[in-house]
């Protein structure tokens, strides 16, 4: 079975400081995708950035990177500059490509950005 | 209309109630999944449609029975639910034809509390 953990239940952090949030994930298959979703406080959740498991390039997004070591199974999102508006949870999640795309998340991770 | 909508945004019921949430797509997708959200733990995958037709159904009770009559709109018919229940309902879409990208579209939630 496919899981994934986030180690981290909570995190704070000041205003432009960097944050390195962690999540590891299990899987035997070779074709996947991996996500950092966020949800703001009674917002909908988002898609931060997204990483093919095929590249070895690290994906960015702005502010948004992340560190992605498959042998290890290991996909941590960096934070740069935070922003008040990064305020959230922050979800990690895995995805067999396939027909339907059945997303097996971490347990999240209370991220909060302080003035 | 934004992508992903969901009603009610909040539901209180009963235990002997009967109650329905809707989701509706206008982003063209061809699956939609329900997921529950409890505090502190993972989102957990309730059902897939793919193309109108279920393709998953992970373990849920009956009183919790699906309906998708066409690619943009899904429900969930809740019927002598137990306040263990009570839950953020999230509602995704996909694209699940063509070139997936893995990305799941969500809803805002609709916050359930069952008496």
């Amino acid at each position: 079975a496919q899981t994934v953990t986030q180690s981290q239940p909570e995190m704070s952090v000041q205003e432009a400081e960097t944050v390195t949030l962690s999540c590891t994930y299990d899987t035997s298959e070779n074709n996947y995708y991996l996500f950092w979703y966020k949800q703001p406080p009674s917002r909908q959740m988002i898609l931060v950035i997204r990483q093919e498991a095929y590249k070895q390039q690290n994906a960015t997004e702005n502010r948004f990177s992340v560190n992605f070591q498959k042998a290890a199974k290991s996909f941590s999102l960096k934070i740069s500059d935070s922003q008040l508006g990064d305020t959230a949870m922050y979800f990690c999640a895995f995805v067999i490509i396939q027909g339907a795309q059945k997303l097996v998340f971490g347990q999240g991770t209370r991220l909060t950005i302080n003035p | 209309e934004t992508g992903v909508t969901q009603t009610p945004r909040h539901l209180v019921m009963g235990m002997t109630n009967k109650k329905s949430l809707k989701c509706e797509q206008h982003l063209g997708h061809n699956a939609m999944y329900w997921y529950k959200q409890s505090a502190k733990k993972p989102l957990e995958l309730m059902f897939v449609y793919n193309f109108k037709e279920q393709t998953e159904n992970n373990s849920v009770p009956s009183r919790f029975s699906p309906e998708c009559p066409n690619s943009s709109h899904l429900f969930l018919h809740l019927h002598t639910l137990q306040p263990e229940d009570s839950a953020l309902y999230l509602c995704a879409s996909s694209q699940a034809s063509g070139l997936p990208t893995g990305e799941l579209f969500f809803g805002e939630g609709s916050r359930l509390t069952v008496l």
